[in-house]
């Protein structure tokens, strides 16, 4: 356990459904990160949160909408997904100072839209 | 286009010997490098950060940075098959594809 937990661990969504995937962290942690990882390529930044404020946004398409209500919970809100944005789907957090942010990864939740 | 490279491998080493994984980056203003360990079907797992040119030792694991070759790596000495995993570079937030590691008894 990294003190960084996902809900749901599994989800298969059509494409006309709206979901949402949940994140956690206990660490004190003051930034927190999306993160897709599709078979065979990089994991892919999409969100970063810095104190609660969204700093970064990977040209990530609409239908994806994250939320960060406080510094210990981030959501992605999913909407009208298409079946290549099935994957795993990563959140990390860190503590931010300066150059130094180790990341600690959730287990992720594996996605399947149909 | 901030870039982290790996080889992708798959890297096979007998056990006790050391492995050597390698990653370079093109963005020359990054400060932080990290190499993660990712089983199969589990998130990735920080095993090592470097910040500073040169050498850092922790256990098995040795990272090494040149930032004006804008290299890291990591050395694995004593392999064990447990050790068999997929690797990850990550400059700041960015990751490379990793490489796959086989450590055969």
């Amino acid at each position: 356990e990294t003190g960084v937990t996902q809900t749901p661990r599994h989800l298969v969504m059509g494409m006309t459904n709206k979901k949402s995937l949940k994140c956690e962290q206990h660490l004190g942690h003051n930034a927190m990160y999306w993160y897709k990882q599709s078979a065979k390529k990089p994991l892919e930044l999409m969100f970063v949160y810095s104190l609660e404020e969204r700093v970064e946004n990977n040209s990530v398409p609409s239908r994806f909408s994250p939320e960060c209500p406080n510094s210990s919970h981030l959501f992605l809100h999913l909407h009208t997904l298409q079946p290549e944005d099935s994957a795993l789907y990563l959140c990390a957090s860190s503590q931010v100072s300066g150059s130094f942010y180790e990341q600690y990864f959730g287990p992720g939740t594996r996605l399947t839209v149909t | 286009q901030k870039e982290v490279e790996q080889n992708s491998g798959p890297l096979s080493v007998p056990e006790g010997a050391i492995a050597s994984l390698n990653c370079t980056y093109s963005d020359r203003g990054s400060q932080s490098f990290f190499w993660y360990r990712q089983y199969s079907g589990k998130s990735p797992e920080l095993i090592m950060s470097i910040y500073s040119n040169g050498d850092k030792e922790d256990g098995r694991f040795t990272a090494q940075l040149n930032k004006a070759s804008q290299y890291v790596s990591l050395l694995i000495r004593d392999s064990q098959p447990s050790d068999s995993a997929t690797y990850l570079c990550a400059v700041g937030e960015r990751f490379g594809a990793g490489t796959r590691l086989t450590v055969k008894p």
